[in-house]
């Protein structure tokens, strides 16, 4: 009964492919989010929805297009991949977006790999 | 703009003693912060974390921070250390108003037998 879901778990995929990873949760949150996680174990916010709507977008390159479906979703697409694109993404989710101490759970993660 | 600094990305400790790591905060506004744990291969777990309550915060897992606003520090502590605990553990502030996690690089900590 996983309350933050990723799917693919791992992906493999050459230089210039155009590639999505799926998002669920099934806590009722409004608000959910996308991070990278680099080679250096950094971790960065991209994106942040609340409730459909885009209320953080970090400076990210155009390729990256994250889409919600509804308030319980949120994939990532990723166009013409890079090989500084590899990394692990994480998918979380809170209750709100306005309080700050709201905790943000997270998603088991999904390993890029572009080659 | 917020940060946080944890000091050494490596910290290797002996199963019994006592666990320390290190966080120190940048913020302009009174801070929240967080403690998170990653196991392998595994997402992030929160540990425990401060929003202006009580300054000594107790988390899962025997866990605990203080925070201390004169030394701009919130470090993560364990009496006890158990085999399991270990991970990489990563420090994280935001502010009121804000829901950006701002991470620090994090401390892989490693347990002696």
């Amino acid at each position: 009964d996983t309350a933050v879901s990723q799917t693919p778990k791992y992906l493999v995929t050459q230089m210039g492919n155009d590639k999505s990873i799926k998002c669920e949760q099934n806590l009722g949150h409004d608000t959910m989010y996308w991070y990278k996680q680099d080679s250096k174990k950094f971790l960065k916010i991209m994106f942040s929805y609340n409730n459909k709507e885009l209320i953080i977008n970090e400076t990210v390159p155009n390729r990256f297009s994250p889409k919600s479906p509804d308030k319980a979703h949120l994939n990532l697409h990723i166009n013409s991949l890079e090989l500084g694109d590899s990394a692990v993404y994480f998918c979380a989710s809170s209750q709100t977006s306005g309080g700050a101490e709201d905790t943000q759970y997270f998603g088991p993660g999904t390993r890029l790999t572009v080659l | 703009a917020q940060s946080v600094t944890q000091l050494g990305s490596h910290v290797s400790v002996s199963e019994g003693a006592l666990v320390l790591l290190r966080c120190n905060y940048s913020s302009s506004v009174p801070p929240y912060l967080f403690w998170y744990v990653q196991y392998p291969n595994q997402g992030l777990q929160l540990l425990l974390k401060y929003t202006s309550a009580a300054t000594l915060v107790k988390g899962i897992n025997g866990f605990e921070a203080e925070f201390k606003k004169s030394e701009t520090s919130f470090h993560l502590t364990k009496p006890s250390a158990h085999m399991s605990d270990a991970a990489e553990y990563f420090c994280a502030v935001t502010k009121f108003g804000n829901e950006k996690l701002t991470f620090g690089t994090g401390t892989r900590l490693t347990i002696i037998p």
